[in-house]
């Protein structure tokens, strides 16, 4: 079974730090991909970063970066020099090839960015 | 210009009515998606699209009714729906099915 564990309903983080949020994941396909999406208190899903699973390097976009460690099925997104604006949910998903493309969620994660 | 537009963003709906959720992409992508999302909680997918065919019904039930006519338009066709029905609807796309998938702004449905 396809399964994304976020272990932090939530988190807050001090304007300009840094801050790691928390994916593993547990699928016995080969090929899949893991995103992040940023969803704000308007309730639109942004698209922040994609990795997979046959990438060797770590993807990056802009201040975000995905720490993925295969042998340990985690993915977890950092977000360098928060911005008041990174307040948001955040979740992280999966899908794989052999469940037709099918975009799994976590729970989601509550990022709170205190000035 | 957004990538995925829907439309209404609001609707308000007694049980007894029919009504549509419309859903346009301009990026050109395959596949089309749609999501609920209930309050507080990760988005459940509904149906997916992969170049029109519908390859995914999630056991939604039968008063939700997807169309896809074209891979650019989708709609959502609700009739009878229940007040436990009342959630964000989220559609989505992708250039393929394991793709990056982009959001519209979603409708917020409210079943009276």
């Amino acid at each position: 079974a396809q399964k994304i564990t976020q272990t932090q309903p939530g988190m807050f983080v001090q304007e300009k730090e840094a801050v790691t949020l928390d994916c593993t994941y547990d699928t016995s396909d080969q090929s899949y991909g893991l995103f992040w999406y940023k969803q704000p208190s308007s309730g639109e899903m942004i698209f922040l970063i994609y990795q997979g699973s046959y990438d060797e390097q770590n993807a990056t976009e802009g201040r975000y970066s995905l720490n993925f460690q295969k042998a340990r099925k985690s993915a977890n997104l950092v977000i360098s020099a928060s911005q008041l604006g990174d307040s948001a949910m955040y979740f992280c998903a999966m899908s794989t090839y052999n469940q037709g493309g099918k975009l799994i969620f976590g729970q989601g994660t509550e990022l709170s960015v205190k000035p | 210009e957004t990538g995925v537009t829907q439309t209404p963003r609001h609707l308000v709906m007694g049980m007894t009515n029919k009504k549509s959720l419309k859903c346009e992409q301009h990026l050109g992508h395959n596949a089309m998606y749609w999501y609920k999302q209930s309050a507080k909680k990760p988005l459940e997918l509904m149906f997916v699209y992969n170049f029109k065919e519908q390859t995914e019904n999630n056991s939604v039930p039968s008063r939700f009714s997807p169309e896809c006519p074209n891979s650019s338009h989708l709609f959502l066709h609700l009739h009878t729906l229940q007040p436990e029905d009342s959630a964000l609807y989220l559609c989505a796309s992708s250039q393929a099915l394991v793709a990056p998938q982009h959001f519209g702004d979603g409708t917020r449905l409210s079943i009276l």
